[in-house]
């Protein structure tokens, strides 16, 4: 299973928004509505901030928001701030065995 | 809902790591467990899954010789052993519980273990 196609970087300034872009196939992002998002800053362990496409898990902010378009899913941060700097992973359940879970290459957001 | 990690390991090539994660705070055989690792400087890498009602596993292909899962119910303990090291598997492995639904994305995380292999 390969990993889920995402840019290296993307970076706007506070109060602007970026939006990050995950690419898979038919066999993960496009076969279900299972694409998660995750935020991980530098030694920490990675914080779920969307689920099931669009779903966000209590506690985390309206700010960030997720969608889903045939093979690609995409994760919007609005109105960044300085927090919101840190490392963004997709991730999506994917045919395969029993069970098969894939993550994204990671994306770094930077905050100008 | 907390899972504590056993703490870093060293261990040379070839040799194998054993990682326990203890979990508190829910009911232990309701919530899949997955198995994510990160090399330095590097993404998440999707190892493999455990549901502690039963113990069936499901794991990512690379895997899929060198990679045990198990579970002890009555110490609340998942644990991930991964064998024939090298210094490729150097990473920080971590436990995650489910949000939910066994099919749910992994939500509660714990602190990770750092692995080093050394030639």
């Amino acid at each position: 299973q390969s990993a889920l196609a995402q840019p290296p970087s993307a970076s706007g300034s506070p109060g602007q928004s970026v939006t990050i872009s995950c690419t898979g196939t038919r066999s993960d992002v496009g076969g279900y509505n299972s694409v998660s998002w995750y935020q991980q800053h530098p030694g920490k362990a990675p914080k779920l901030i969307i689920f099931d496409v669009n779903k966000r898990p209590s506690g985390v902010p309206d700010r960030f928001a997720g969608s889903k378009s045939d093979n690609t899913a995409s994760l919007t941060v609005s109105g960044l701030q300085a927090e919101d700097e840190a490392d963004y992973y997709c991730s999506s359940y994917a045919d395969g065995n029993n069970y098969n879970f894939v993550f994204g290459t990671g994306t770094k957001v930077t905050v100008l | 809902v907390q899972l504590v990690q056993s703490g870093a390991e060293v261990k040379t090539s070839g040799a194998s790591v054993k990682i326990s994660c203890v979990a508190s705070g829910f009911y232990f055989i309701s919530y899949h467990l997955h198995w994510v690792r990160q090399a330095p400087g590097q993404g998440l890498e999707w190892m493999g899954v455990m549901n502690p009602n039963g113990g069936s596993t499901g794991h990512a292909q690379k895997f899929q010789d060198r990679l045990t899962m198990t579970r002890d119910t009555s110490t609340r303990t998942f644990y991930m052993e991964l064998n024939s090291l090298t210094s490729a598997d150097t990473a920080v492995y971590y436990c995650a519980r489910v949000l939910g639904t066994p099919d749910s994305p992994p939500r509660f995380w714990g602190q990770g273990t750092l692995v080093t292999v050394s030639p």
